[in-house]
């Protein structure tokens, strides 16, 4: 089956430890996102990535890092300097010139316990 | 900063009426619009996309797109309890940049 896999669907994290979200594709998408989204909250932009071994911070990069080693792979690490990482955080990608549309993976919960 | 501007709701409409859903961008370079459907505690998924000025159907869902007045906007006709839901409205900035700007959304309840 084609599409966007992400995991873990939940995270708890205790307080000053890294967390890595795994976000994988098969879609054959150039661009991967990362985006963050609070309760009530629209989807705020963390990261993104046009091609491998590129990527650009979006509005809210603090306290996150990402990597593109790989076309299919763009994992995100939520590190310790992010004061409040309890959210909903959603992959996407997008064919890039190819098209237009962005896909999202089904989420990963990150609680801070 | 580019913007992207939703009623958060909710809009309340009767089961079999039309629900009529806003948004306005404050970037005039924006070339693609998007809506999205969210479900609580799921992930977006893609309702329609529009590129040109007018009207797009797609079943009972119309996009409808005004580029001079900076306003998208998302008809739903005979709408259903099923449809209750948050739709975002979605915003890909110009050309090259890969960027999409996302609305709070508005939350949708279709009552029985």
């Amino acid at each position: 089956d084609g599409g966007i896999t992400q995991s873990p669907k939940y995270l708890f994290r205790k307080e000053g430890q890294n967390v890595t979200l795994s976000c994988e594709q098969n879609l054959n998408h150039d661009a991967m996102y990362w985006y963050r989204q609070d309760p009530g909250q629209g989807l705020r932009l963390i990261y993104y990535s046009q091609i491998v071994n590129d990527f650009q911070k979006g509005d809210i990069a603090e306290g996150y890092s990402v990597s593109r080693e790989k076309k299919e792979s763009f994992p995100l690490t939520v590190t310790s300097a992010q004061k409040n990482p309890t959210a909903f955080y959603l992959c996407a990608s997008s064919p890039g010139q190819a098209g237009n549309t962005i896909y999202f993976g089904e989420g990963s919960w990150l609680t801070v316990v | 900063q580019k913007e992207v501007e939703q009623n958060s709701g909710p809009l309340s409409v009767p089961e079999g009426a039309i629900a009529s859903l806003n948004c306005t961008y404050s970037d005039r370079g924006s070339q693609s619009f998007f809506w999205y459907r969210q479900y609580s505690g799921k992930s977006p998924e893609l309702i329609m996309f529009i590129y040109s000025n007018g009207d797009k159907e797609d079943g009972r869902f119309t996009a409808q797109l005004n580029k001079a007045s900076q306003y998208v906007s998302l008809l739903i006709r005979d709408s259903q309890p099923s449809d209750s839901a948050t739709y975002l409205c979605a915003v890909k900035l110009v050309a090259g940049t890969y960027k999409y700007i996302f609305g709070t959304g508005t939350r949708l309840k279709v009552l029985a």
